[in-house]
């Protein structure tokens, strides 16, 4: 079935460091991509998401590229600040388990430091 | 525009007490899902509806896990009874049939705590 791997957390940068959080899936067929956010406090909430090989999903200064060759999907920003901390989730829909069911990879917690 | 709103967002029980979580989802989505997420884990799926009608209960544990979702707007998610590896966080989400997306909206979740 689909499925998501990310890199484990936490991730512990200073200010205006560059960050990426590596994501890779498994999947049949052509599935949509997602990076969500959960804030401390807050509901999980889409940052981007790109739907066919070789888009580019951004928001925020966060971008990620979706490589069907290297099945990956990861996530960076050039410059993170202290209130980008937070737990970062790839997801994937679509393949072999349909558009309506997100499947989550574990989370990678990001700690932003002044 | 309100957001999903979920209750209540802390309940501690006693194992082999009764649970219930509820969920308001936003204003016209016709899809909510519940999902389960343990502590340092992704959200796993435990059931989807669309309108009234729950479309995929598949990792939904039926033994002790019931919801229901009355008129096709409010969800309630019941545990009976409860056993210490229930504690975990449920969320409720919601989005809009046939936007095949991917976004979903997410309340806070209800964090549960089973002694």
């Amino acid at each position: 079935g689909n499925s998501v791997t990310q890199m484990e957390g936490p991730v512990t940068l200073s200010e205006e460091a560059f960050l990426t959080i590596n994501c890779t899936y498994t999947a049949t067929g052509y599935p949509s991509l997602f990076w969500y956010v959960q804030y401390p406090g807050e509901g999980l909430q889409l940052l981007l998401k790109a739907t066919k090989a070789d888009d580019k999903g951004s928001n925020k200064g966060f971008e990620a590229t979706y490589r069907k060759e290297t099945t990956s999907f990861h996530l960076e920003k050039g410059s993170v600040q202290v209130s980008d901390s937070a737990v970062y989730f790839c997801a994937l829909s679509g393949g072999n388990t349909g558009f309506q069911k997100l499947v989550f990879g574990t989370g990678t917690r990001l700690l932003v430091s002044p | 525009e309100a957001g999903v709103v979920q209750s209540p967002r802390y309940k501690i029980i006693e194992k082999k007490q009764p649970v219930a979580f509820w969920c308001n989802p936003i204003s016209g989505h016709n899809t909510l899902y519940w999902y389960l997420q343990n502590l340092g884990q992704g959200p796993e799926l435990l059931i989807r509806y669309e309108n009234e009608e729950a479309v995929d209960d598949s990792q939904l544990p039926k033994d002790r896990f019931s919801a229901e979702r009355l008129k096709g707007v409010d969800s309630t998610l019941k545990i009976q009874p409860a056993e210490l590896g229930d504690s975990a966080v449920y969320l409720c989400a919601s989005s809009l049939v046939g936007a095949n997306t991917g976004e979903l909206f997410f309340g806070e979740g209800s964090r549960l705590t089973v002694l």
